[in-house]
């Protein structure tokens, strides 16, 4: 199957701080990446719908400039936690897509952001 | 199984026994349906689908059986191994998907 790469898998960083996590689709291009944010012991929660070269949508009540994402090519997207605190402190999963449609997912392996 | 709940559900079997996870749906308009395995701190893993013309689809030591009439997935595992223990999702989607709540399977040896 296709590999969707993740990176960094852990990042622990301090209250006011940025972070940036990529999500790059290996083998295949990717017309739409999708972010979740997962908390313990519950489900992936889709915050984003990112398609490249355009503006990604936003889940309602996901706010699109604390969590900014760009999908600049097809094998690659990036969500950046901007002014991270300890409530953002979740793990963060990417999957990418070949069609536009739900189908055909491939997810990264995760992000656990620690939020200090 | 809605997709929404603090508490993950928990199945514990004992190695070699026949698993099955259930699932509530609630989008009558989904047409398409997959199961995923997720490992600890690992990204969820494609497990089996189903397209909603099916009522049954088989695979490797996995069975989905989907009734749109009750509109209810499960997965039927076969002969449950250690390694088989994770957290188990069932996804909808006639756009963009949807995650259930999950559920944890425990494979005791």
């Amino acid at each position: 199957g296709a590999v969707v790469s993740q990176h960094p898998s852990r990042v622990i960083c301090k209250s006011g701080t940025s972070v940036k996590i990529e999500c790059r689709s290996l083998d295949f291009q990717a017309t739409t990446m999708f972010w979740y944010r997962q908390f313990p012991k519950q489900s992936l929660m889709l915050m984003a719908t990112s398609n490249e070269g355009s503006k990604a949508t936003y889940e309602q009540g996901v706010e699109k400039d604390k969590f900014l994402i760009n999908h600049a090519s097809l094998t690659l997207s990036t969500l950046t936690v901007t002014s991270a605190h300890p409530e953002d402190s979740s793990f963060y999963i990417c999957s990418a897509s070949v069609g536009q449609g739900g189908e055909k997912l491939f997810f990264g392996s995760g992000t656990q952001l620690s939020v200090l | 199984g809605e997709s929404v709940g603090l508490h993950l559900p928990t199945l514990s079997v004992q190695e070699g026994d026949n698993s099955i996870i259930n699932c509530a749906y609630s989008n009558s308009a989904s047409d398409y349906f997959i199961w995923y395995k997720q490992e600890s701190g690992k990204g969820p893993q494609f497990i089996i689908d189903i397209r909603s013309n099916m009522d049954k689809r088989q695979g490797q030591r996995v069975t989905v059986l989907l009734n749109k009439t009750v509109k209810h997935l499960s997965l039927q595992i076969a002969a449950t191994q250690p390694g088989d223990s994770a957290v188990y999702f069932c996804a909808e989607t006639d756009s963009t998907l949807t995650f259930g709540k999950g559920t944890m399977l425990l494979v005791s040896p």
